[in-house]
């Protein structure tokens, strides 16, 4: 059973470029999760979807940043207008659907993002 | 806005245990306290959660206080492969809705 999945692992853009992050979750995985990490810091949450549904974006930026989980394919995070403070490690992790238990979150090895 | 508390940075001899501590003095009564580590700048990796209980699995023991206030991860006979930073973190939300609320992690090395 393959782990979550992100691509590309490395991504460089220029400032006003659009970057686009993608997440395949694990097999059998609806909830999808995306965090940020600025170096030397935690992670922190910016959004979380089901498939086609966004359940909880209050992390994400107001404006440039968008994400979906449509009904087939990968995860999304798109970043519009770049700009050097998006400059960042971006995670994300998925986890099954709820069964009334405690369902950890499975992480991807992360997307590294570099504006230049 | 997190909801955790944790020392920066520690050190362990490779072998002894490693206990590192957590607060969450603001943790409601159905919030879990979840243990994440991270090697590296890899994805980070489930170590192990608990509510009220204490809980043990092959990888390390967690010790929650009565009051629920703090919490403390054991890891038994620490190796130089366990040097992460390691994160306490507290699931909020309701069914169905639930996220993680990452702190800022301790730094913890493993010594020869």
């Amino acid at each position: 059973n393959a782990g979550v999945m992100q691509n590309p692992r490395h991504l460089v853009r220029r400032r006003g470029q659009e970057a686009r992050l993608r997440c395949s979750p694990m097999k059998g995985h609806s909830h999808v999760y995306w965090y940020r990490q600025l170096p030397e810091e935690g992670l922190k949450f910016m959004v979380y979807l089901q498939k086609e549904n966004i359940i909880d974006e209050s992390g994400m930026p107001k404006e440039r940043f968008s994400a979906e989980f449509p009904k087939e394919g990968p995860s999304i995070l798109r970043i519009q207008q770049v700009v050097r403070g998006d400059s960042a490690a971006y995670f994300c992790a998925s986890s099954p659907p709820f069964a009334g238990g405690t369902n950890e979150q499975f992480f991807g090895p992360g997307t590294r993002l570099t504006v230049l | 806005d997190a909801k955790t508390t944790q020392p920066t940075s520690m050190d362990c001899a490779e072998g002894r245990a490693a206990n590192l501590p957590c607060n969450h003095s603001t943790i409601s009564g159905n919030e879990y306290v979840y243990w994440y580590r991270q090697i590296h700048s890899q994805g980070p990796q489930y170590i192990i959660h608990g509510l009220k209980n204490n809980e043990t699995n092959e990888m390390a023991s967690l010790i929650i206080t009565e009051d629920r206030k703090s919490s403390t991860l054991i890891l038994p006979h620490a190796t130089l492969r366990d040097t992460a930073v390691y994160y306490c973190i507290v699931r909020v939300g309701t069914s169905g809705t639930y996220k993680y609320i990452f702190g800022t992690g301790t730094r913890l090395k493993v010594l020869a």
